[in-house]
């Protein structure tokens, strides 16, 4: 099974509300990602979860705050967004960290901020 | 810096055809590379992966080609049908893993 879910599919929030996204999968992956992805680009990387620690920030604004409860969840705390911030969210996990390996998505949740 | 690009943005293909893409990197230093399929609404889907040290690998009606002496990758896909209509990306990994750089993707259209 290589399946990562995300939760809501869809979310419409205000400029100044508080929300959260969650991920989970339970293939036991050790890596855990945040991608962004405006149309028709292609995913952009956000931050990288090694072993449930942050390894990777991607000068991500401060208004994005990742949380790894534990090693199969992964959540992005999301406050006082801007509407340039709508794009769909992707989570994605490997099995191996530090080295190379396939990242298995997420359908992903489609934000957007009014 | 790195990045991973594609020639064509859209390619048109009748079923049943063959359908190539391409897909240029950068970073020499790039040690594994992944083909990704993305439908409308979903995220990407893996297809098929190849490492530096090879240059050929083959699934089920995809073959992945790798030239590292000119830094070139394509993605062969046999018999399109239908429900291969989407954007494929490819991506690259370092050494270290966990950044992987997308090229800007190129969207199949399979015409019946």
């Amino acid at each position: 099974d290589t399946e990562v879910t995300q939760t809501p599919k869809h979310l419409v929030m205000g400029m100044t509300n508080k929300k959260s996204l969650k991920c989970e999968q339970h293939m036991g992956h050790r890596a855990m990602y945040w991608y962004k992805q405006k149309a028709k680009k292609p995913p952009e990387l956000m931050f990288v979860y090694s072993y449930e620690k942050l390894s990777i920030n991607e000068s991500v604004p401060s208004r994005f705050s990742p949380e790894c409860p534990n090693s199969s969840l992964l959540n992005l705390h999301l406050h006082a967004l801007q509407p340039e911030d709508s794009a769909l969210y992707l989570c994605a996990s490997s099995h191996l960290a530090g080295t190379t390996d396939t990242q298995y998505f997420g359908p992903g949740t489609r934000l957007t901020v009014l | 810096g790195e990045s991973v690009g594609l020639h064509l943005p859209t390619l048109s293909v009748q079923e049943g055809d063959n359908s190539i893409i391409n897909c240029a990197y950068s970073n020499s230093a790039s040690d594994y590379f992944i083909w990704y399929k993305q439908e409308s609404g979903k995220g990407p889907q893996f297809i098929i992966d190849i490492r530096s040290n090879m240059d050929k690998r083959q699934g089920q009606r995809v073959t992945v080609l790798l030239n590292k002496t000119v830094k070139h990758l394509s993605l062969q896909i046999a018999a399109t049908q239908p429900g291969d209509s989407a954007v494929y990306f490819c991506a690259s990994q370092g050494t270290g893993g966990f950044k992987t750089i997308f090229g800007a993707g190129t969207r199949l259209f399979v015409k019946a």
